[in-house]
């Protein structure tokens, strides 16, 4: 069963408008939340997180927000840019055990128009 | 990804033979992870480590085997590779859950 769940596959957006992504998650034991950037042909890349104890977190034109509870997160880029196209995955881990690993979710494919 | 390199980036093989993928590191980071990236499901962690000898299954670790006999090496060994493993391979490194993951550039597999 899926743990973190990215319901978009895709979003279309105009240059220097809000992109907004989102993400939900099920398992309570998360406490941290990252947002990753993918181009074709690299290695994801690390963007923003944020943990449990707060609810924003922002980074130049990049901001997330967490819902804890509904369970829900979203990654918010103003104004968006055309090289902000890209996969977006969410991920989340918890304090479960040593070294513990990230989930990711499927991925939005993000394409901003100019 | 500077700091962290996979090796090789393209292969094809044929089913039924062994494959080995090899992730080096820099940068004395204690964790590393492999993940497979697929169309539709995503990054799935496939097997990681926290330590010298120490590693554990992630959710699709059935036909992964791996070791890591020092820090800076992390291989991912397919024992008899099958058209189910084509995929591209990410692996990653971590020197605390706090700072995320830097991953390497992938390593695209084909199997024939």
């Amino acid at each position: 069963d899926q743990q973190v769940k990215q319901n978009s596959p895709s979003l279309s957006v105009q240059e220097g408008r809000i992109s907004i992504l989102n993400c939900d998650y099920t398992n309570s034991m998360f406490d941290y939340f990252l947002w990753y950037k993918k181009y074709p042909a690299e290695g994801p890349t690390f963007l923003i997180s944020i943990s449990s104890i707060k609810d924003k977190n922002e980074d130049g034109r990049f901001t997330v927000f967490l819902n804890k509870s509904a369970k829900h997160l979203s990654l918010h880029i103003v104004p968006s840019q055309p090289g902000d196209s890209a996969v977006y995955f969410c991920a989340a881990s918890g304090r479960v055990q040593a070294g513990t690993a990230l989930i990711f979710g499927k991925g939005t494919t993000l394409s901003v128009s100019s | 990804d500077a700091g962290i390199t996979q090796s090789p980036r393209h292969k094809v093989t044929e089913t039924g033979t062994p494959v080995t993928l090899r992730c080096h590191q820099t940068e004395n980071h204690r964790y590393m992870y492999w993940y497979r990236q697929d169309p539709g499901h995503g990054l799935r962690l496939i097997h990681y480590s926290y330590g010298v000898k120490d590693t554990d299954k992630g959710e699709v670790s059935d036909g992964y085997s791996v070791s890591r006999s020092k820090t800076e090496d992390f291989l991912l060994t397919l024992e008899s590779a099958t058209s189910s493993q084509t995929s591209v391979y990410f692996c990653a490194i971590s020197e605390s859950r706090d700072y995320g993951y830097t991953f390497g550039s992938g390593t695209r597999l084909t199997v024939v």
